[in-house]
């Protein structure tokens, strides 16, 4: 009963190091999503994947790239990480009929020094 | 854009007691959902409760339910007989229903909810 699964749970990384944060969903959800949560600020879409083989920006994308990998992966890349994207990220799925919710993972809390 | 203004950055409730948490959003379509998340300590993002626009009838899902008001724009949680596993950061969210729109959300800032003995 895995969900949506991100990897890693938890980092810290110096700053104009690069990062991948991987997620992978296993109930065939066409659509996946990346927000990163800062406090005070609710969770805030990054990027977004509506289906396999695209991907588009959200609300607050720079300084980051995205890959759908396949139907199941979407992955996060910070290629320089800077101390302003110390945040926790969170990685959702959802399938495509309209009344469903997305599911979120566990969170990634990543830590830039 | 749609904004989500939740004006309560924290709030408390006895064990047992009732409490209504806010939510006001800013949209011009007139189809939409509505959700709550519960965020507890364990940070997982929990799905409480989700409105569809076009249902008058307020949703419930055991001790939660809402308080839908379309034209005010409002969209209230209540919890009632709170216990201590309800102490979490609970946030609410808005989803168009327009084609293309890839059924992203947008959240608001959220509230701490305190559940004391």
């Amino acid at each position: 009963n895995a969900g949506v699964t991100q990897t890693p749970k938890f980092q810290v990384l110096k700053t104009g190091q690069s990062m991948t944060l991987q997620c992978a969903q296993d109930m065939n959800h066409n659509s996946m999503y990346w927000y990163r949560q800062d406090p005070g600020m609710g969770l805030r879409l990054i990027y977004y994947s509506a289906s396999e083989g695209t991907t588009d920006k959200g609300e607050v994308p720079n300084g980051y790239n995205v890959s759908r990998l396949n139907k199941r992966e979407f992955s996060l890349r910070l290629e320089s990480a800077a101390p302003s994207q110390t945040s926790v990220y969170f990685c959702a799925s959802r399938t495509g009929q309209i009344n469903q919710p997305q599911h979120f993972g566990d969170g990634t809390r990543l830590s830039i020094l | 854009a749609q904004t989500v203004t939740q004006s309560q950055p924290e709030m408390s409730v006895q064990e047992a007691e009732t409490v209504t948490l806010s939510c006001t959003y800013d949209t011009s379509e007139s189809d939409y959902y509505l959700f709550w998340y519960k965020q507890p300590p364990s940070r997982q993002m929990i799905l409480v409760i989700r409105q569809e626009a076009y249902k008058q009838q307020n949703a419930t899902e055991n001790r939660f339910s809402v308080n839908f008001q379309k034209a005010a724009k409002s969209f209230s949680l209540k919890i009632s007989d709170s216990q201590l596993g309800d102490a979490a950061m609970y946030f609410c969210a808005y989803r168009s229903s327009v084609t293309g729109t890839a059924s992203k959300l947008t959240f608001g800032t959220g509230t701490r909810l305190q559940v004391t003995l």
